[in-house]
C-alpha cells in the first residue's frame, strides 16, 4: 500500500505570501493519478490539480502543481484570504481501483 | 451543472447499519463511477470504496471490508452507501464523490452526510 505523506503539518503565512506544500508518495507512482483538494471548514472537497499539474475548471492560476515520482508539490502564488484552508493529496492506483489521501496541510493566517 | 445531493444527518446507536444516499443529475450517471469518502470529526479524507455505476463493480477499503456495500439505482441516478455493525469510531461525515474522469480525480462531490453513533 503506498502512503502520502503532506508537509508541513500547518503553513503559517500572510496575505500575498507565497505557499509551497509538499506530498511525498511512499513508493514512486504516476504523476498521471496525483491530485490536490482544497477543504475549507463545513464544506465538501474542492478539485484543485489532477494529473499533478493541471488546474481544474475554475481554479485561478495562482494554484499550480508539479512533480513526479515520489515528490509533488503545490504552490499558491500570493494569497489570498479565501485560501486559507486545508489542502490535501490524493493518489489513485488501478487493478483494483483504490485511491489514498495524505493527511493534509492546513494554511493558517500569520 | 453536476449536482449530488445527499441524504440528511443520521444518529444511529452502536450495532446498527446506517444507509447513506447520493442523488445526482445533470449528467450521464453511468459514464462515471462514484466513490464515498469520510472524514471524521477533525481528522482527515479516508477513502471508504467504489463502485462502477455503469456495472455494479465494486471496491472496499480493506479495512470496511465485510461491513460496507455501495450500490446505484440507475433507474433515479443514485448511489448508496450502507455500513453495518456501526461503531462510535464510525462517527464522520461521509461524503459521495464522482470519479472515472481527469486522472482517478474527484470532479463534483456531494455536501456530506453527518452520521453520528452514540448510545
Amino acid at each position: 500500500e503506498i502512503v502520502l505523506t503532506q508537509s508541513p503539518g500547518t503553513l503559517s503565512l500572510s496575505p500575498g505570501e507565497r505557499a509551497t506544500l509538499s506530498c511525498r508518495a511512499s513508493q514512486s507512482v504516476s504523476s498521471t493519478y496525483l491530485a490536490w483538494y482544497q477543504q475549507k471548514p463545513g464544506q465538501a472537497p474542492r478539485l484543485l490539480i489532477y494529473g499533478a499539474s493541471s488546474r481544474a475548471t475554475g481554479i485561478p492560476d495562482r494554484f499550480s502543481g508539479s512533480g513526479s515520482g515520489t515528490d509533488f508539490t503545490l504552490t499558491i502564488t500570493r494569497l489570498e484570504p479565501a485560501d486559507f484552508a486545508v489542502y490535501y493529496c490524493q493518489l489513485y492506483v488501478n487493478s483494483p481501483p483504490t485511491w489514498t489521501f495524505g493527511q493534509g496541510t492546513k494554511v493558517e493566517i500569520k | 451543472q453536476v449536482q449530488l445531493v445527499q441524504s440528511g444527518a443520521e444518529v444511529k446507536k452502536p450495532g446498527a447499519s446506517v444507509r447513506v444516499s447520493c442523488k445526482t443529475s445533470d449528467y450521464t450517471f453511468t459514464s462515471y463511477s462514484i466513490s464515498w469518502v469520510r472524514q471524521a470529526p477533525g481528522q482527515g479524507l479516508e477513502w471508504m470504496g467504489w463502485i462502477h455505476t455503469y456495472n455494479g463493480d465494486t471496491n472496499y477499503a480493506q479495512k470496511l471490508q465485510g461491513r460496507v456495500t455501495m450500490t446505484t439505482d440507475t433507474s433515479t441516478n443514485t448511489a448508496y452507501m450502507e455500513l453495518r455493525s456501526l461503531m462510535s469510531d464510525d462517527t464522520a461525515i461521509y461524503y459521495c464523490a464522482r470519479g472515472g474522469g481527469l486522472g482517478g480525480s474527484f470532479d463534483s462531490w456531494g455536501q456530506g452526510t453527518l452520521v453520528t453513533v452514540s448510545s
